[in-house]
């Protein structure tokens, strides 16, 4: 069954560094999606992504974030100067299509951690 | 600011039993819902979604919609200890997004 995979499992990091969190979306899929989890609270949205461009993006999401389809397959998200409040389980989704009658399938995850 | 709310737990059942997980939401123009698994440390597994008032089946589990009262329920029925997770539920924030629940913990004892 296909599924979304994400890299690296877990990312240590240095506060101030950039971080490139990768994701390979369902090969028929055109929606993306980045979301995250802090430890303890709710998934958040953070951005959509269709046709190459972002369709939305949360309060969350501002310029220190970005995104990227750097080919036909990866999906990436960039944080470029990380913060301690960055730490948390960031997840990548796909869908065929977009809300509100169409599935989102999560990856694995990619535990981030800015020390 | 459209809101999902479920009670967090945990809702502790014993093997066998229906394990009952509700949640509500404040958009009344909601369309459709999203009812999904976590396992501690694991991402988010879909179970069902459901967009039309009544009972949806899949297997062990059923899916209500309740529009009028605005709230949505998921029952697992013959619960099993491998089904002691948290049952997140999701709404559409539009169409790109969903809106998340903080989840409800589920524990079943054998």
């Amino acid at each position: 069954e296909p599924e979304v995979t994400q890299t690296p499992s877990h990312q240590v990091t240095q506060m101030g560094q950039e971080v490139i969190l990768r994701c390979v979306p369902i090969s028929n899929h055109l929606y993306f999606y980045w979301y995250r989890q802090i430890l303890g609270q709710k998934v958040e949205f953070l951005v959509s992504f269709y046709n190459n461009e972002i369709s939305e993006k949360s309060e969350i999401f501002d310029d220190q974030f970005s995104v990227e389809r750097p080919d036909g397959s990866n999906f990436t998200l960039k944080i470029r100067s990380t913060k301690l409040e960055d730490s948390a389980m960031y997840f990548c989704a796909s869908s065929v299509k977009g809300l509100p009658y169409n599935e989102q399938f999560f990856g694995p995850g990619t535990r981030l951690t800015v020390l | 600011q459209k809101e999902v709310e479920q009670n967090s737990g945990p809702l502790s059942v014993p093997e066998g039993a229906i394990a009952s997980l509700n949640c509500t939401y404040s958009d009344r123009g909601s369309q459709s819902f999203f009812w999904y698994r976590q396992y501690s440390g694991k991402s988010p597994e879909l179970i069902m979604f459901i967009y039309s008032n009544g009972d949806k089946e899949d297997g062990r589990f059923t899916a209500q919609l309740n529009k009028a009262s605005q709230y949505v329920s998921l029952l697992i029925r013959d619960s099993q200890p491998s089904d002691s997770a948290t049952y997140l539920c999701a709404s559409p924030g539009g169409y790109n997004k969903l809106i998340f629940g903080a989840g409800t913990r589920l524990a079943v004892h054998p």
